[in-house]
């Protein structure tokens, strides 16, 4: 079935260095949608970035990911770590024909002064 | 922009008991609504997925008999944990989806943390 799998636990790098969070996912499906949500505490989960075409950088708030179907895979990086920066990051696969949005088990991105 | 306000933030219930929670859109329309838990050191996982004029689809493991989902219209849906255990303690989220504009993207609300005793 389909499925995302991303870097798991605790990240933990000090500021002012890149950030690289792996996610890959699993579909039989050829054009997903897959998606970049950050979480901090008792707050909503909100979108950070999207991507359905192949091999297109996209950018959001100093983070940016790019879609490869060849790998599958839809890795979130940032050449700088901020102090704000620290929260839980979720990579998420969607299908055009479907809503059903299915979520990474999330990596939590601590940044340390 | 797109809100998504989910009540009550926290609950506590006596296990076997019920407990009812709301999800309501605001500044846009809702035309499908996702129900989500993430129990402790888990994920987000889709309880059901309910879309205008469409019947609420469950997840595998996800039942209306255990989670009733009503969805009256384009801004409002609310979910009922019925005979609440310990295994369904966690956070409860609501994801909603527009209809144009922002095509598969869910926007979410805070939750519904739900404690069992």
């Amino acid at each position: 079935g389909d499925s995302v799998t991303q870097t798991e636990g605790l990240v933990t790098l000090t500021e002012g260095l890149p950030v690289m969070l792996n996610c890959t996912y699993q579909t039989i499906y050829s054009n997903p949608f897959l998606f970049w949500y950050v979480h901090y505490l008792n707050e909503s989960p909100r979108l950070l970035l999207k991507s359905s075409t192949d091999n297109k950088r996209t950018e959001h708030q100093g983070f940016h990911a790019t879609l490869h179907k060849s790998s599958s895979s839809f890795h979130l990086q940032k050449s700088s770590a901020q102090l704000s920066d620290s929260a839980l990051y979720y990579c998420a696969l969607s299908l055009t024909n479907a809503y059903k949005v299915i979520f990474g088990k999330g990596t939590h991105l601590h940044v340390l002064p | 922009g797109a809100l998504v306000y989910q009540y009550p933030r926290r609950t506590i219930c006596k296990s076997g008991t019920s407990m009812r929670m709301e999800c309501q859109a605001v500044g846009f329309q809702a035309t499908s609504v996702a129900w989500y838990r993430q129990s402790p050191q888990k994920t987000f996982e889709l309880i059901a997925l309910s879309t205008v004029n469409s019947a609420i689809k469950y997840e595998q493991n996800f039942t209306q008999e255990k989670f009733p989902i009503s969805h009256p219209n384009l801004s409002f849906s609310s979910m009922t944990v019925l005979n609440a255990y310990l295994e369904d303690r966690g956070l409860y989220l609501c994801g909603a989806r527009r209809d144009r504009g922002k095509r598969n993207t869910l926007y979410f609300g805070a939750g519904t943390r739900l404690s069992v005793l």
